[in-house]
């Protein structure tokens, strides 16, 4: 069956430390996205990536890595410095950039 | 700055009756728009799109305006169903990699 998947689906993670988001996707899709939505607000773009070895920032890039080392897969860091991390995270892809984007299930970090 | 606005948080509509949700935009080079549904805790699922080429498209239950003179666009869903209850989001993109995304409308048919 062809998807994105995200792992894992909760996650919990003390202040002050790092920690990665994982997204997969075996539709061969060439661009992916990492999105985060807080309550009552949109879908906000974080970093997208159109190929591999190449991404590019988004609305809201401080606080945030990836990595597009293979065409797979598309890890997101939440890093010590973004001030809120607790959100629900989204990762998407689509065959090119200008084609409906398809989303995982999405992973819930809070942050203790 | 908002470019796509969903100026409906939540709407209710009994079941077999027609669902209107509505978003706007101000970016006058959008030319690309998409419609979502999202239950909670999971990710987006596409329903359907438009370019700006059409002013209507339609698949099943589900239809898409578009005007463009007015930059606003409207998802129909006739008739709503329960299971249609969710989170409704729209996006739009010009012709780039990024698509903006409104803060959603929340859809509840009664039974």
């Amino acid at each position: 069956d062809g998807g994105i998947t995200q792992s894992p689906k909760y996650l919990f993670r003390k202040e002050g430390q790092n920690v990665t988001l994982s997204c997969e996707q075996n539709l061969n899709h060439d661009a992916m996205y990492w999105y985060r939505q807080d309550p009552g607000q949109g879908l906000r773009l974080i970093y997208y990536s159109q190929i591999v070895n190449d991404f590019q920032k988004g609305d809201i890039a401080e606080g945030y890595s990836v990595s597009r080392e293979k065409k797979e897969s598309f890890p997101l860091t939440v890093t010590s410095a973004q001030k809120n991390p607790t959100a629900f995270y989204l990762c998407a892809s689509s065959m090119s950039g200008f084609d409906e984007q398809f989303f995982g299930p999405g992973t819930r970090l809070t942050v203790l | 700055d908002q470019q796509v606005k969903q100026n409906s948080p939540s709407l209710s509509v009994q079941e077999g009756r027609i669902s209107i949700l509505n978003c706007d935009y101000t970016n006058s080079m959008f030319d690309y728009f998409l419609w979502y549904k999202k239950y909670p805790a999971e990710g987006p699922t596409f329903l359907i799109s438009i370019s700006s080429i059409k002013d209507k498209n339609e698949d099943g239950r589900f239809t898409v305006f578009l005007n463009k003179s007015a930059k606003h666009l409207s998802l129909h869903i006739v008739p709503s169903q329960p299971g249609d209850s969710a989170v409704y989001f729209c996006a739009a993109s010009g012709g780039t990699y990024k698509y903006i995304f409104g803060t959603g409308t929340r859809l509840k048919v009664l039974a």
